[in-house]
C-alpha cells in the first residue's frame, strides 16, 4: 500500500506555543487529505479535508483560525496548531488519496501533549 | 443519522485461537466498508475493502464479510497471534462519492500467550 508519513511524532509545548505538524505521501501524489483527531479509546474524528492549492474544508465544531491548514503540494499537507492549550491535547492523524474517491492511507499519528 | 457500531468493545482471547469481530452500521447511501487495524499509538493501516456486491473478502488470516441487506458485516481472525493485539476499526463510506467516511469505535484484541 501507499505510504503516508508525519512528522513530528509526538510534540510536547507549552500552553499557549504553536505546533506544525507535517504529513507526506512518499510514494504517490496525494490530490486530498484529511486531518483526523483521536481521543484515547475514541473513534478518530475528522477533523478538516484539504485538496491540494485550494482552501480546507472544516467540519463542524473546528475552528478553521485555531487548526491551520495549508496544502502546499500533491505531496505535503500541514496542521499547525496555533496557541495551543491542554484541551488541544490528543493523537492527530493525517491520510492521503490519490482522489476524492480513492482510498485513504493514513499516517502514523502525531501525539501531542500541552503542558 | 449515520452511525457504525461494533462488538465487543474488548475481548481477549489466547495465541491460536479464533475470533469474529462485528459490525452493524446504518448508513445511507452506503458506498464501501472497510476494516481496518490500528497498533496502539499507530495510524490505521487496512485490512480489507469491500463494496456492495462483495460478500467475502481475505487478507492473509483475516477475513471479512458484508451482508448488504442486514447491514452488517464480521472480521474473522484465523489462528490469532500475539501481533494481532490491536484495535479493529470498521469505517463506512457514506454518500455517492463515498466521500465521507463514519468510523466505527473499533474493537480492542488482546491476544495472549
Amino acid at each position: 500500500g501507499a505510504v503516508v508519513s508525519q512528522h513530528p511524532s509526538w510534540v510536547i509545548c507549552k500552553s499557549g506555543t504553536s505546533v506544525k505538524i507535517e504529513c507526506r505521501s512518499l510514494d504517490f501524489q496525494a490530490t486530498t487529505m484529511f486531518w483526523y483527531r483521536q481521543f484515547p479509546k475514541q473513534s478518530l474524528m475528522l477533523m478538516a479535508t484539504s485538496n491540494e492549492g485550494s482552501k480546507a474544508t472544516y467540519e463542524q465544531g473546528v475552528e478553521k483560525d485555531k487548526f491551520l491548514i495549508n496544502h502546499a503540494s500533491l505531496t505535503l499537507s500541514t496542521l499547525t496548531v496555533t496557541s495551543a492549550h491542554p484541551e488541544d491535547s490528543s493523537f492527530y492523524i493525517c491520510s492521503a488519496s490519490g482522489g476524492i474517491q480513492e482510498t485513504q492511507y493514513f499516517g502514523p499519528g502525531t501525539r501531542l501533549l500541552v503542558l | 443519522k449515520n452511525q457504525v457500531e461494533q462488538s465487543p468493545q474488548s475481548l481477549i482471547i489466547l495465541e491460536g485461537k479464533n475470533c469474529t469481530l462485528q459490525c452493524n452500521y446504518t448508513v445511507s447511501p452506503f458506498s464501501n466498508l472497510r476494516w481496518y487495524k490500528q497498533d496502539t499509538g499507530r495510524g490505521p493501516v487496512s485490512l480489507t475493502i469491500m463494496t456492495f456486491s462483495e460478500n467475502t473478502k481475505s487478507n492473509g488470516r483475516y477475513t471479512a464479510t458484508l451482508d448488504a441487506d442486514t447491514k452488517q458485516s464480521s472480521l474473522h481472525i484465523t489462528a490469532s497471534q500475539l501481533s494481532d493485539s490491536a484495535s479493529y476499526i470498521c469505517v463506512v463510506s457514506a454518500g455517492q462519492a463515498g466521500t465521507a467516511l463514519i468510523f466505527g469505535k473499533g474493537t480492542t484484541l488482546s491476544v495472549s500467550s
